[in-house]
């Protein structure tokens, strides 16, 4: 199967810093890689996404990498606010399986 | 479109009883996935079908759980007898094959 590694598993930043939440995954058959932010006490909701025939999207403050080569692709999070503060995960899935697999989730604070 | 819908959204109960939760996954999505969610564990995948059918079940913690899905429109997870560890918030969610996938907003269950 596949197996998602997150990091870091926190991470504290002033209000307006950069963040940057990394994952690896360990099968190359998977080729779309979702990040959803978690507020507390709500659902996962998805806020970015790639596929793996792309190396970088971006969606205002909001950028994903992919790095097919290593297997790992990252979240960045610019100019940080504190409505920024959740759980991030990111997740993976394989070809023709529906399956995703999630990371173990990053807790993002951001301080004002 | 009103999204997945689950219900119902809270739910108190005691050791032994059984326990229901219900989930209308997003119109159209042909896969529908259980998972449960708790500090200590993260998020679980429990169980996904694709088109009605269950592809794999196995992170069903034990034969306490049980997950059908009837038609496209419906899914249940049922858990008998309910134990305490069993308290967690269990997200449904759908996509569409190799699609995003779309949580619903949990049922959180208090196994007293």
């Amino acid at each position: 199967g596949e197996n998602v590694e997150q990091h870091p598993s926190t991470l504290s930043v002033q209000e307006g810093d950069s963040a940057v939440i990394k994952c690896t995954y360990s099968d190359s058959a998977s080729n779309y890689f979702p990040w959803y932010k978690q507020e507390l006490g709500k659902r996962p909701q998805l806020i970015i996404d790639i596929r793996s025939n792309v190396g970088e999207k971006k969606d205002q403050r909001i950028a994903v990498t992919l790095n097919k080569t290593a297997k790992h692709f990252s979240l960045h999070i610019t100019e940080t606010q504190p409505e920024d503060s959740a759980v991030y995960f990111c997740a993976a899935l394989k070809g023709n399986f529906n399956k995703f697999y999630f990371g173990s989730g990053t807790k993002l604070n951001v301080k004002p | 479109d009103a999204g997945v819908i689950q219900s119902p959204r809270h739910e108190v109960t005691e050791m032994g009883q059984e326990v229901t939760l219900r989930c209308k996954p997003i119109s159209g999505h042909n896969s529908l996935f259980w998972y449960r969610q708790t500090m200590m564990r993260g998020l679980e995948l429990l169980i996904y079908f694709n088109n009605n059918v269950p592809i794999d079940d196995s992170g069903m913690p034990e034969d306490r759980f049980s997950a059908k899905m009837p038609n496209a429109s419906f899914s249940t997870l049922k858990i008998q007898p309910s134990e305490p560890r069993d308290s967690a918030v269990y997200f449904c969610a759908s996509s569409l094959p190799a699609g995003r996938e779309f949580f619903g907003p949990g049922t959180r269950l208090t196994v007293l």
